[in-house]
């Protein structure tokens, strides 16, 4: 099985701080993605990333940055987090487009529930 | 550009009942994927199912079926027989030869199953 997972399920964090969250996944994917999930507005893409060292901007990057310096691992960074990133973010994975076994299927983590005070 | 759209916002049924989900698309490419996915309140997005732009096949698992129609770009999702345990969140995502790789997600659907 397919396994995604992120470093924690719930995170407090203050204004101001610096925001790491971590994301593995098990299966030599590719492309790995972090979104953001809030009610109403549904998945956003934040960041993505088709290989090691690679990584583009998705609909929401602002605010976030992103590093994958290997492969299995990809982390998601609030320079300095605040009130209105209090969110959920997801981090997903699949294997790359066009690849013998690309499907695009996007395989997901359990989610880590940030608040920022 | 590439757009999904889940009218439903909320539903909410009585256990038993049968429910369908809708979904509608829009894509320039002739080549893509479409997905389901579920969110149970756990958090965890679940993948259902796949399905590629030329296989117009419905398909049934279990109590689930999908119902896709090229003619409408649509791809609807139907719960026969409802049981409190499908209450989640169920998103509809596509993917083409536009995006390579990334899915645009609609907003997802809210069912509650009630007993």
């Amino acid at each position: 099985d397919v396994k995604v997972t992120q470093s924690s399920r719930y995170l407090v964090k203050r204004t101001g701080e610096k925001v790491f969250l971590e994301c593995v996944q098990d299966m030599d994917h590719e492309n790995m993605f972090w979104y953001r999930q809030d009610p109403g507005l549904g998945l956003r893409l934040i960041y993505f990333s088709y290989d090691v060292k690679m990584k583009e901007k998705g609909d929401i990057p602002e605010g976030y940055s992103v590093s994958r310096e290997k492969k299995e691992r990809f982390s998601l960074i609030l320079e300095s987090a605040s009130t209105n990133q209090t969110s959920m973010y997801l981090c997903a994975s699949s294997f790359f487009a066009g690849a013998r076994m690309s499907t695009d299927t996007q395989y997901f983590g359990p989610g880590t529930r940030l608040t920022v005070l | 550009a590439q757009k999904v759209t889940q009218a439903q916002t909320e539903i909410s049924v009585v256990e038993k009942e049968d429910v369908t989900l809708d979904c509608v698309y829009e894509t320039r490419d002739t080549t893509y994927y479409l997905f389901w996915y579920k969110q149970p309140p756990s958090g965890e997005l679940v993948f259902l199912i796949r399905r590629n732009s030329f296989d117009e096949q419905n398909e049934i698992s279990g109590r689930y079926s999908w119902n896709f129609q090229k003619s409408t770009s649509s791809f609807n999702f139907t719960i026969t027989a409802s049981q409190v345990v499908d209450s989640a969140v169920y998103f509809c995502a596509l993917s083409d030869n536009t995006n390579a790789g990334k899915s645009t997600f609609g907003d997802g659907t809210t069912l509650t199953v009630k007993p």
